[in-house]
């Protein structure tokens, strides 16, 4: 069974960083991956998703995520944070097949701007 | 246009009461999710209806739970009898299932239930 994990619960970046927030996932041929934004009392965003081709996925708000098969991850990106990230952070992997619409999610990481 | 409509947005319960909740998908979307999101488990999928029938209820913790979906505008959630166990946030998602390609589940902004 396809699994993820998101070895990060917290991240604290100061504003104007740069970010990368961490998955891995565990699955047996190549996944559909999803990075999702979940604000505080809302519900989650999708922020971008790889199914297939260039491996290097640009999303909105100027997130971006890579496919690393080799490294069974698909980390988030963005060159220059700002207070409004702050927010906590989904990535999900989707099983190919008849069932690909299963997404399973990792726990999660609360993205900390601070100024 | 419009996204994936939940109601209530929250709600303060007895134990023991039951709970409904209330699910309206994006139009034209033929598969909809019913996710449960807590502090220990995370987001867990309860469960997945695909052009109305349930197709996979795995998810779905114990025969106090039940969905129905029926129509393609329309699903609720029941929890009876209810308990402080089951305080959670319960997310509606949905999405068009088809193609060549995955597609992408749309999120409601979650019914947020308190069990006392």
């Amino acid at each position: 069974a396809q699994s993820v994990t998101q070895p990060d619960i917290h991240i604290t970046v100061s504003e104007g960083a740069s970010l990368e927030l961490r998955c891995n996932y565990s699955y047996g041929a190549t996944p559909y991956l999803f990075w999702y934004v979940q604000s505080p009392g809302q519900g989650l965003q999708l922020l971008l998703k790889y199914f297939s081709g260039d491996t290097l996925v640009q999303g909105i708000k100027g997130f971006e995520a890579e496919f690393k098969r080799s490294q069974s991850s698909f980390n988030l990106r963005k060159p220059s944070v700002h207070w409004s990230d702050a927010a906590e952070y989904f990535c999900a992997v989707g099983h190919r097949g008849t069932s690909f619409q299963k997404l399973v999610f990792g726990t999660g990481t609360r993205l900390l701007v601070s100024p | 246009d419009a996204g994936v409509i939940q109601s209530p947005r929250h709600e303060v319960t007895e134990m023991g009461q039951e709970v409904t909740l209330r699910c309206k998908p994006i139009s034209g979307h033929n598969s909809l999710f019913w996710y449960r999101q807590t502090m220990m488990r995370g987001l867990e999928l309860l469960i997945y209806f695909n052009n109305n029938v349930p197709i996979d209820d795995s998810g779905m913790p114990e025969d106090r739970f039940s969905a129905k979906m029926p129509n393609a505008s329309f699903s609720t959630l029941k929890i009876q009898p209810s308990e402080p166990r089951d305080s959670a946030v319960y997310f509606c998602a949905s999405s068009f299932t088809g193609g060549a390609f995955g597609n992408t589940i749309y999120f409601g902004e979650g019914s947020w239930l308190t069990v006392v």
